[in-house]
């Protein structure tokens, strides 16, 4: 059974630091990881997906990398801002296509 | 270019009454997921449907629970006689196949009173 960890579960940053979120898995049988974003109240924005033959994909000061054999991925947020607080949420899912969340990780970015 | 829509946005209910939730997946994606998130917890699939065809339903609790994509109009979650621990965020996702990601809609929240 699938399980996916994402530490830390809270992150307080002040504006202007690179920051990493990690996201582990238990079973590395997966074919797509994707990150998401929601905000408090609200649904859940996709921030970058990568493909089962991709290892990174990177979007403006996002970026996100899969290693499948160790079954870990990590977001890398660049010179955050305070709208980047929010809740990040990983999620992978096989060829059965049921996606797998983690718990998620709350960041907080102070001015 | 119409995203995943979801209505109601908030519903409330009494118990033993039925909920119905809809959800409208972008135009041309054939997949849709429900998901439900309770209060402080994670998101945890309910099930997974195609045009008229239940794919996977393995999230679903047992009773009150059903769904469908009909060929026409919306996908719809019903909950028949809620009960107080039906209280949570329902969210609709969709995709044009596996390979290509999925889009989230704003979720229904629904209240159990």
């Amino acid at each position: 059974k699938q399980e996916v960890t994402q530490i830390p579960a809270a992150l307080s940053v002040p504006e202007g630091e690179n920051l990493v979120l990690n996201c582990s898995f238990t079973d590395s049988a997966i074919y797509n990881l994707q990150w998401f974003r929601q905000d408090p109240g609200k649904g859940l924005t996709s921030l970058l997906l990568i493909q089962s033959s991709q290892r990174e994909q990177t979007s403006g000061r996002l970026n996100a990398s899969l290693d499948k054999s160790s079954g870990r991925s990590t977001l890398y947020i660049a010179a955050s801002q305070p709208g980047d607080s929010a809740t990040y949420l990983c999620a992978n899912y096989n060829q059965g296509g049921k996606l797998i969340f983690g718990q998620g990780t709350e960041l907080s970015v102070k001015p | 270019n119409a995203g995943v829509m979801q209505n109601p946005r908030h519903l409330v209910r009494r118990r033993g009454q039925e909920a119905r939730l809809r959800c409208s997946p972008v135009k041309g994606h054939s997949h849709v997921y429900w998901y439900r998130q309770l209060p402080e917890e994670g998101l945890k699939f309910m099930v997974y449907l195609q045009k008229e065809n239940i794919i996977d339903e393995s999230g679903m609790p047992k009773e009150r629970f059903s769904a469908e994509f009909p060929k026409e109009g919306p996908s719809i979650l019903r909950i028949q006689q809620v009960v107080r621990g039906d209280s949570a965020a329902y969210f609709c996702a969709s995709s044009p196949a596996l390979d290509y990601g999925y889009t989230f809609g704003s979720g229904t929240r629904l209240t159990v009173v």
